[in-house]
């Protein structure tokens, strides 16, 4: 019955490493969703999941980000050779279905160095 | 994309008093989510509310889609009620299934 989980909470890595952010989601939600909040850009869409079809990737700044969803529950967001501009608060949020409400996690604090 | 736009950008009060927020978007949609980001940063939802009128408590909304905006209403405001409301839009099944967010709205309630 809990909320949506993500960890780690805060994260900081070395411009060009690799870093991989997880989400767990409300439990029975179809629906999964990475944002990415910033001082300079506010709260923006990354990329969607629903059920067991072809995510929606239409958010993703670069070919740096990717981002899985093993067996319609958990999701990884992986951002490569990460970039100072990369630093930013990582959001994932679930909903029941598609459209419906979304419930955030408490979000990954990023800071490339 | 959709353009979604806040208003005020900021609003301070005093405890006790009432607050009109405002969202306008740019194109039809089929979802609008009203969240409150609390000093800590957690989202909360408020209100889906893609047309019509809800009222939760201290807090309403109205939606009045055919003229593409949303209004947020907080009355007898609380120290609590301080943070950022954001107005957030999506058209699911139309390619836009992920919400598009404005740039918010900064209350600071005063007691």
């Amino acid at each position: 019955g809990a909320g949506v989980s993500q960890s780690p909470s805060n994260k900081v890595t070395e411009k060009g490493k690799d870093v991989e952010l997880r989400c767990d989601p409300i439990s029975g939600h179809t629906a999964l969703y990475w944002y990415r909040q910033s001082l300079g850009q506010g709260l923006e869409f990354l990329i969607y999941f629903q059920g067991n079809s072809a995510p929606d990737k239409s958010g993703l700044p670069s070919d740096r980000f990717s981002a899985e969803r093993t067996g319609g529950s958990v999701s990884t967001l992986t951002i490569q050779r990460t970039q100072q501009e990369d630093s930013a608060v990582y959001l994932c949020a679930s909903s029941l279905d598609r459209g419906k409400t979304q419930y955030f996690g408490p979000g990954t604090r990023l800071l490339v160095l | 994309g959709i353009q979604v736009e806040q208003s005020p950008p900021d609003l301070i009060l005093q405890e006790g008093a009432n607050s009109t927020l405002r969202c306008n978007f740019s194109d039809s949609v089929n979802n609008l989510q009203w969240f409150h980001q609390n000093p800590w940063g957690q989202l909360i939802n408020l209100f889906y509310i893609p047309s019509g009128t809800k009222q939760n408590g201290r807090l309403s909304a109205t939606t009045v889609a055919t003229e593409r905006y949303s209004l947020l209403y907080i009355s007898s405001s609380q120290t609590t009620d301080s943070g950022v409301y954001f107005c957030a839009v999506g058209r699911w099944g139309g390619g836009a299934d992920g919400l598009t967010f404005g740039k918010g709205t900064h209350l600071i309630i005063q007691p």
